[in-house]
């Protein structure tokens, strides 16, 4: 057990909705990184906040966006749903900002299955 | 394409031999970081290796950078069951004042008791 921890575990709906994805990292980490595995993508790195503020980006589309509340927790929203976008959502997190590829260890939560139908 | 492409896509091996997997990208980076993932879980950290230093060695891993060729490689020695999983390699670089991040397509590794 990492310590972080992401809810629902799974998630099933239809094209067009929305939906909130929730994380809470570690205790005492700063930094939470959300990641988005597909069988047609791959493996890839969304967004990074620590400490509240937006500090990385990577290839997360505008129908999504994310927020770092001030108890570090995370939520990821998405939004106009396609059927592309069914994948296992990760979030991780760290004790400081460390860059996505710092020093800085991640550790990772079980992961958000969305399928969406 | 991807800015990470492993080589193989999948490998199959007996305990004890050693696995070689690449990774191969296409701009300027700043550092590379392998990971392993079992199936269905989170990843875990393995290794990372900045843009000026060429091998590193952690435990029965070892990773070399050639920076000329863009092109990273993960040596796992002696290899056992439990090292079965999925190994990515991620690359970070500057782009539009943002980090970006590229995870590669990962090699299956199956190591065979």
């Amino acid at each position: 057990d990492s310590g972080v921890t992401q809810t629902p575990k799974h998630l099933i709906t239809a094209t067009g909705q929305r939906v909130t994805l929730r994380c809470s990292p570690r205790s005492g980490d700063l930094s939470v990184y959300w990641y988005q595995q597909s069988l047609d993508q791959g493996l890839q790195f969304l967004i990074q906040y620590y400490n509240g503020e937006e500090r990385a980006k990577g290839n997360i589309l505008e129908r999504f966006s994310a927020q770092q509340f001030p108890d570090l927790h995370s939520e990821l929203n998405l939004s106009s749903l396609e059927l592309g976008d069914s994948a296992l959502y990760f979030c991780a997190s760290s004790v400081e900002a460390g860059g996505i590829l710092g020093t800085d260890t991640q550790y990772f939560g079980p992961g958000t299955r969305l399928t969406v139908l | 394409s991807q800015q990470g492409e492993e080589d193989p896509q999948a490998l199959s091996i007996q305990e004890g031999e050693n696995a070689t997997m690449n990774c191969s990208y296409k701009t300027s980076i700043n550092n590379l970081q392998w990971y392993r993932q079992n199936s269905g879980r989170g990843l875990v950290h393995l290794i990372l290796i900045r843009s000026n230093e060429r091998e590193k060695h952690s435990g029965r891993l070892r990773v070399t950078l050639d920076t000329s060729k863009k092109s990273s490689s993960l040596l796992i020695t002696a290899s056992r069951a439990a090292d079965t999983a999925s190994y990515f390699c991620a690359t970070d670089a500057e782009s539009g004042g943002y980090q970006k991040v590229t995870f590669g397509t990962g090699t299956k590794l199956q190591v065979i008791p």
